[in-house]
């Protein structure tokens, strides 16, 4: 099982960014997917889930209404759409794949997002 | 539904039980018996990896003198034999129901 994010760097403050998680080693559309953050030198914040069939999205109340989860089955691929960046959205954005739905059983490596004014 | 630990930091020595305890501000306790609670270990430099889940079921590689217990709004990670490879950031997190919500983190560190 493997998950690779990409797309982190530096954004405006009020910007957008899209972050992406490539999975491979198993069946992406039998799984939900997460994204998880951590800021630098901070715990782990729980963002957002898609259901498998990408027909069910669910946020942090830091992130609804400014961020956006999808998918694409066939690319086997996760997006994280970003958008009013604060400067408290700086950190590692991690993908996850989930057991069940809830569950984080495998995580990628992370891509780090700086968001400057 | 707010989760915390304690203790924030724990020194421990190789060979030695520790133990790290999560609260729930409502019960995880559902259908069937089962506790949405997880536990995750962050060794440092790395992603977080999955120990427990569901209160007290080990995921696959986790060697077994790690073990998750508890009901309710009370649980308790175990380690039977610290290892120095055991270092790092572990934190719970509920899964009842989103937002879903780590708790803080414990510091497991070596005396």
């Amino acid at each position: 099982v493997y998950l690779v994010e990409s797309g982190g760097g530096v954004a405006q403050r009020g910007g957008s960014l899209r972050l992406s998680c490539r999975v491979s080693g198993f069946e992406f559309s039998k799984y939900a997917m997460q994204w998880v953050r951590q800021a630098p030198g901070k715990g782990l914040e729980w963002l957002a889930v898609i259901s498998d069939d990408g027909l069910k999205q669910e946020f942090a109340d830091s992130v609804k209404g400014r961020f956006s989860i999808s998918r694409d089955n066939p690319k086997n691929t996760v997006y994280l759409q970003m958008s009013s960046l604060r400067a408290e959205d700086s950190a590692v954005y991690f993908c996850a794949r989930g057991l069940g739905y809830s569950t984080l059983d495998h995580w990628g490596r992370g891509t780090l997002v700086t968001v400057s004014s | 539904i707010v989760m915390t630990q304690s203790p924030l930091s724990l020194p421990v020595t190789p060979g030695e039980p520790a133990s790290i305890s999560c609260r729930s501000s409502q019960s995880l306790l559902q259908t069937y018996g089962f506790n949405y609670v997880d536990w995750y270990l962050q060794k440092p430099g790395q992603s977080p990896q999955l120990l427990i889940y569901l209160g007290s079921s080990r995921a696959p590689g986790v060697p077994d003198r790690f073990s998750g217990g508890g009901s309710g709004t009370d649980f308790t990670l175990r380690i039977s034999r610290v290892e120095a490879e055991d270092v790092g950031v572990y934190y719970c997190m509920q899964t009842l129901q989103t937002p879903f919500i780590f708790g803080p983190g414990t510091k497991v560190h070596i005396k």
